[in-house]
């Protein structure tokens, strides 16, 4: 089953901006919009952004996704300690049927 | 508060079953759409299946590494998700997480994850 294109890690230091990248295609990310999932090891995914690109309540206005196409970014800003985590993003692909995730990008704040 | 209570995972042998559960709570459960998400160890997220709501007559999809060996189905009235699974093979190894998704301007997205329970398949 094909899934989104993640970088797999990504590295930048405290207080700085990191940009996290998501590429699908026209039947998922271009046309479905992607959402945002954080987790810290050992425990369930948080979702961080809609695929409107909304913050759910209680989601730091630090956190802020986009849409260019058919690739997806979220930037978060400030970065902090506990910002370090897995980040993954999804969408609903319309040709298969079926939700489809990247495969992770692990952010390191230095 | 919306909670979701997984149950049912254990150790199980090649080609086994086994049927996970998932109890709601904190919400009206016959409203969403719930899944399955699953995460190998060491590994990234992987979609199982979901259940849509009543309104969409809780029609289900899955993944092609699981259609024909995975069963999703729920229970409004006992506010319970079901996975059975069979034929398992040692690649479903992985915690399976519950989880249940916000209507979000038309679109169904992954909102609140119960911690999981993990599924060992081997011999």
């Amino acid at each position: 089953q094909a899934g989104l294109t993640q970088p797999p890690s990504v590295s930048k230091g405290l207080r700085q901006t990191a940009t996290l990248t998501c590429t699908g295609n026209s039947n998922n990310v271009g046309n479905q919009g992607a959402a945002w999932l954080q987790q810290h090891q050992g425990h369930p995914p948080k979702l961080l952004s809609y695929r409107n690109n909304n913050r759910p309540s209680g989601i730091s206005e630090r956190f802020s996704a986009s849409r260019s196409g058919n690739t997806a970014s979220l930037t978060i800003t400030g970065l902090q300690p506990e910002d370090e985590a897995d980040y993954y993003c999804s969408s609903w692909d319309s040709s298969l049927s079926a939700v489809v995730f990247g495969g992770g990008t692990k952010l390191t704040v230095l | 508060e919306v909670q979701l209570v997984e149950s049912g995972g254990g150790l199980v042998q090649p080609g086994g079953s086994l049927r996970l559960s998932c109890v709601a709570s904190g919400f009206t459960f016959s409203d969403h759409y719930m899944d399955w998400v699953r995460q190998a160890p060491g590994k990234g997220l992987e979609w199982v299946g979901r259940s849509r709501n009543k309104a969409k007559s809780y029609t289900t999809e899955y993944a092609a590494s699981v259609k024909g060996r995975f069963t999703i189905s729920r229970d409004d009235s006992k506010n319970s998700l079901y996975l059975q699974m069979s034929s398992l093979k040692i690649e479903d190894t992985a915690v399976y997480y519950c989880a249940r998704l916000e209507d979000n301007s038309g679109q169904w997205d992954l909102q609140h994850w119960g911690q999981g329970t993990l599924v060992t398949v081997s011999s």
